[in-house]
């Protein structure tokens, strides 16, 4: 198994440029979510899915936008990028069944807008 | 609402040395706590995860235990090796929504051959 696997690795934006950041696991895990981590902020939660079809906002959900088609991939959409929205980007699945919950996250997407 | 600190930021040991790092936490309705290594540059690294009904876990030279009641987790590492510098992250997930992860900011260790 790959895992959860994320592209690009890295991505320099202009303002007010829009992009997509691509997340896919081959677990067939429901649950993914997208984390930002910035310095001294930790990571926080942007946007999450309990499955196909199924979104809803996390912590700072403002400029983004998500949708999820099928249970391998969750993208997660910049509308008008900002220079706020320079961060380090982390996709993450769980499966609910297994009971834990155990979280497993991608290598990140680094992102930066000028 | 949930918060997770992570004390101290950054800690410098000798190679060979027990250690331990804190995390505490504000609401005691957790579903599990989970600990992450994150080396520089890099994703997420699962540890070890501690259902709430669960007092420790371990796993190798790690050693995670959890306190409801008084809202803290410890991640005890047994004869450190200069391999084990990483940024060590707790993250809790609230007791009605086990997919999310609240996370604290870090501790930062390094050790030093």
């Amino acid at each position: 198994n790959a895992g959860v696997t994320q592209t690009p690795k890295f991505q320099v934006l202009k303002t007010g440029q829009s992009m997509t950041l691509q997340c896919a696991q081959d677990m067939n895990h429901e649950y993914m979510s997208w984390y930002r981590q910035d310095p001294g902020m930790g990571l926080r939660l942007i946007h999450y899915s309990v499955g196909a079809g199924i979104t809803d906002q996390g912590e700072v959900p403002n400029g983004y936008n998500v949708s999820r088609s099928t249970t391998e991939d969750f993208p997660l959409r910049l509308l008008s990028a900002a220079p706020s929205q320079t961060s380090v980007y982390f996709c993450a699945s769980s499966r609910p069944g297994s009971k834990t919950y155990e979280q497993y996250f991608g290598p990140g997407t680094r992102l930066t807008v000028t | 609402k949930q918060e997770v600190t992570q004390i101290p930021a950054a800690l410098s040991v000798p190679e060979g040395e027990n250690l331990v790092l804190n995390c505490s936490f504000t609401d005691s309705a957790i579903y599990n706590l989970q600990w992450f290594r994150q080396d520089p540059g890099k994703g997420l690294t699962s540890l070890l995860l501690i259902q709430s009904s669960q007092r420790e876990q371990t796993s190798g030279r790690l050693n995670a235990s959890l306190d409801k009641s008084s809202g803290r987790s410890t991640l005890y590492i047994a004869a450190s090796q200069p391999g084990d510098s990483a940024t060590y992250l707790c993250a809790a997930s609230p007791h009605n929504q086990g997919g999310k992860l609240i996370f604290g900011q870090g501790t930062e260790l390094s050790v030093k051959p």
